[in-house]
């Protein structure tokens, strides 16, 4: 079936450094959203990605999907403390009605 | 507004009850989705509810799950004859709209479920 997978599945990083998160789906894509949960909550949206080769920036956080639509990456330059949490894509794939969510990777931050 | 509630917030039973967790969506929203999150793990699809379509019940592990959604608002999810296995948190989300993966998922703040 269907799958997301999300590497690295746990990641600990010294405050400062930067991290990256990577997405990938066996089948074409048609949007993927990445959201963010933090220890003891709910999962948040951050954002959507629709488009081929998409590159979007929140502040410190950069999101891109790939040319294939196969697979996204977020990245964090220069880490804080705030920015614990477990990081999940989710995607649809291309004719499907549901959202696949990634395994989420689980970003340490040292301070 | 307020955002998607779920309750109970906790749920402690034994093995072989059956239990009820509910979902109350964002007012508006269309699209009701039921996921469950095992300790430190990720989110498992169970059930998706789009307004008055069919729901998209692939997800769910067993024929003791099931779930309505009366009046295409507030949600139920029925576990019968609880096994430990079913031990977890379960996550509640509501959308905007049709075509409903294209909009952002509003989760509530869970059932966590515990069998004993």
């Amino acid at each position: 079936g269907q799958q997301v997978m999300q590497i690295p599945q746990y990641q600990h990083v010294q405050e400062g450094e930067d991290f990256t998160t990577y997405c990938n789906s066996s089948t074409t894509l048609s949007n993927i959203q990445w959201y963010k949960q933090r220890p003891g909550g709910h999962p948040v949206f951050l954002i959507q990605l629709v488009k081929s080769g998409e590159v979007k920036k929140q502040k410190r956080l950069t999101f891109q999907f790939g040319e294939a639509k196969k697979n996204s990456s977020l990245h964090i330059t220069a880490t804080q403390t705030t920015d614990v949490g477990t990081y999940f894509c989710a995607g649809r794939p291309t004719g499907a009605n549901n959202l696949f969510f990634g395994t989420g990777t689980r970003l340490t931050v040292i301070p | 507004g307020a955002g998607v509630s779920q309750s109970p917030s906790n749920k402690v039973t034994e093995k072989g009850k059956d239990v009820e967790l509910r979902c109350d969506p964002i007012s508006g929203h269309t699209a009701l989705y039921w996921y469950r999150q095992s300790l430190g793990q990720g989110l498992e699809f169970l059930i998706y509810f789009q307004g008055n379509s069919a729901p998209d019940k692939s997800g769910l592990p067993s024929d003791r799950f099931s779930a309505e959604r009366t009046g295409g608002s507030v949600s139920t999810l029925t576990i019968q004859r609880t096994q430990q296995e079913d031990s977890a948190v379960y996550l509640c989300a509501s959308s905007f709209g049709q075509g409903a993966p294209l909009y952002e998922q509003f989760f509530g703040p869970g059932t966590r479920l515990t069998v004993l």
